[in-house]
């Protein structure tokens, strides 16, 4: 069985603390990692696709690591504002899977103007 | 707004009634998804079609039944549903392989009586 860990659970920080995840999964047979961003009553927005060991992917105030020797990847918001209120998902994707996405629970941010 | 549309948003069914829920997209993607959000679950994986041709089943219960009439339009049927499958269903598109970002619709909000 295959388990994607993210942590923290939820997290609560004031407007313009940084704040950052973590997602941990099988270290084997690894094929991509994906970011997702799922905002209260809309849809989950990709954030990243990565799939290279040492990767790093930035978007504005956001960025990712990867690290698929050891398992592991972080999400990093700088600054965060009250509009990166979301929860932050992640999935992972192993090569003798079929592709399919495993998806972690996610980590709840808030943040407080 | 993602290109993914579900219809109904909220679904109200008895155990005993037979229901459809309804995802389209307008992307030109080749590859549709539906997955499953119990309450403090991770995202779960039901079905994957691509180019038209069921390519997963993830050990779904066959009250769960899915339709993918061409590359823009995917059905998943219900009959005789139970409690338990009270959830959020969500569609997802995607172009190419795993390593694509998936496009996500607003879910189904759907309440088994």
């Amino acid at each position: 069985i295959l388990n994607v860990e993210q942590s923290p659970q939820s997290l609560h920080v004031q407007e313009g603390d940084s704040t950052n995840f973590t997602c941990s999964f099988p270290s084997s047979n690894f094929y991509a990692l994906h970011w997702y961003r799922w905002e209260t009553a809309k849809s989950p927005e990709a954030l990243f696709v990565m799939t290279l060991n040492g990767d790093e992917k930035k978007k504005g105030r956001i960025s990712a690591t990867l690290n698929t020797k050891e398992g592991y990847s972080y999400l990093y918001i700088k600054g965060s504002q009250p509009e990166d209120s979301a929860t932050y998902l992640c999935a992972f994707t192993a090569g003798n899977q079929g592709g399919k996405l495993i998806f972690g629970q996610g980590t709840e941010l808030s943040v407080k103007p | 707004e993602t290109g993914v549309t579900q219809t109904p948003r909220h679904l109200v069914m008895g155990m005993t009634n037979k229901k459809s829920l309804k995802c389209e997209q307008h992307l030109g993607h080749n590859a549709m998804y539906w997955y499953k959000q119990s309450a403090k679950k991770p995202l779960e994986l039901m079905f994957v079609y691509s180019l038209e041709e069921r390519v997963e089943n993830n050990s779904v219960p066959s009250r769960f039944s899915p339709e993918c009439p061409n590359s823009s339009h995917l059905f998943l049927h219900l009959h005789t549903l139970q409690p338990e499958d009270s959830a959020l269903y969500l569609c997802a598109s995607s172009q190419g392989g795993w390593d694509g970002e998936q496009y996500f619709g607003p879910g189904t909000r759907l309440t088994v009586t």
